[in-house]
C-alpha cells in the first residue's frame, strides 16, 4: 500500500498564477483533510471531506478550493495564488470513528513568487 | 490565537536527558493525539489519550492528559538522537463524529549526541 501520496512534490508559482495539488490515498477512508504548515503555526486546516462528493471549510480556507469527485482524491485549488500562500501543504485521511488516526502525505513544498 | 499552546517551541537537548513537553488549552478536547514529524515528511501518529488522566507509555516516552481533558505531556527519559523531531499535539472537540483536529504549534526537539 502507498498510504497517502501527494503531487507535486515541490512547486514555484508566480503570483497571480493557478495550480491544483492532487492528493490519493489507497486505505479507503471516508474522511480527507488538506492542511498548510508554516513555521511556529503547527498544521492548521483549510478543506477538508467527510466523503465522496461533499466539501467542507477549515480553519482557513479563503484564496483555496477542493473537490472530491473521487472516494480515493482530494484536490486542492489555488486560483489565484499569492505569496501568503508560500507554505508546505499536508493531505491526511482517517477512518470516520472518532479519535482516528490521522495518515498523512509526504507534503507538497509551495513557493509563491 | 492558538487554541493549543505547545511549550517550549525548541528544545536542544544532550543524549542521555529528561525532557518534558507541555500541550495547554482553555478548551475540553474528547481526546488528544501526538505526532511526530521529521524533516520532509508528513506526521506519524505516536497515541492517542482519550480519558482524564489517562497515561500511556510508548517505550521511553509517557503520555499524560489532563484530568480536565484541557492539556496534555510528553515526556521522553534518556533521550536519544533518533527522537530527534518536531512533535505536534493535536486535539479532538468532535465528540459525536470523527475528523478536525486542532493542532498546536509543535516542539521542535534536537538530541545532540
Amino acid at each position: 500500500n502507498a498510504g497517502v501520496t501527494q503531487t507535486p512534490k515541490f512547486r514555484v508559482l508566480k503570483t497571480g498564477q493557478s495550480m491544483t495539488l492532487l492528493c490519493a490515498q489507497d486505505m479507503n477512508h471516508e474522511y480527507m483533510y488538506w492542511y498548510r504548515q508554516d513555521p511556529g503555526m503547527g498544521l492548521r486546516l483549510i478543506h477538508y471531506s467527510v466523503g465522496e462528493g461533499t466539501t467542507a471549510k477549515g480553519e482557513v480556507p479563503d484564496g483555496y478550493n477542493v473537490s472530491r469527485l473521487k472516494k480515493q482524491n482530494f484536490l486542492l485549488g489555488l486560483e489565484s495564488a499569492a505569496p501568503s500562500q508560500t507554505s508546505v501543504y499536508f493531505c491526511a485521511s482517517s477512518r470516520i470513528q472518532v479519535q482516528e488516526t490521522q495518515y498523512f502525505g509526504p507534503g507538497t513544498r509551495l513557493l509563491v513568487l | 490565537t492558538q487554541l493549543l499552546e505547545q511549550s517550549p517551541q525548541f528544545l536542544s537537548i544532550q543524549e542521555g536527558e529528561n525532557l518534558t513537553v507541555y500541550c495547554n488549552s482553555s478548551s475540553v478536547f474528547s481526546s488528544l493525539q501526538w505526532y511526530r514529524q521529521e524533516p520532509g515528511e508528513g506526521p506519524v501518529l505516536l497515541v492517542t489519550v482519550v480519558t482524564g488522566g489517562e497515561v500511556k507509555k510508548l517505550k521511553r516516552l509517557t503520555f499524560q492528559f489532563g484530568d480536565a481533558r484541557k492539556d496534555s505531556s510528553l515526556h521522553i527519559t534518556a533521550a536519544q538522537p533518533g527522537d530527534t523531531g518536531l512533535y505536534l499535539c493535536a486535539g479532538n472537540r468532535n465528540y459525536n463524529q470523527g475528523g478536525k483536529l486542532i493542532f498546536g504549534q509543535g516542539t521542535e526537539l534536537s538530541v545532540k549526541p
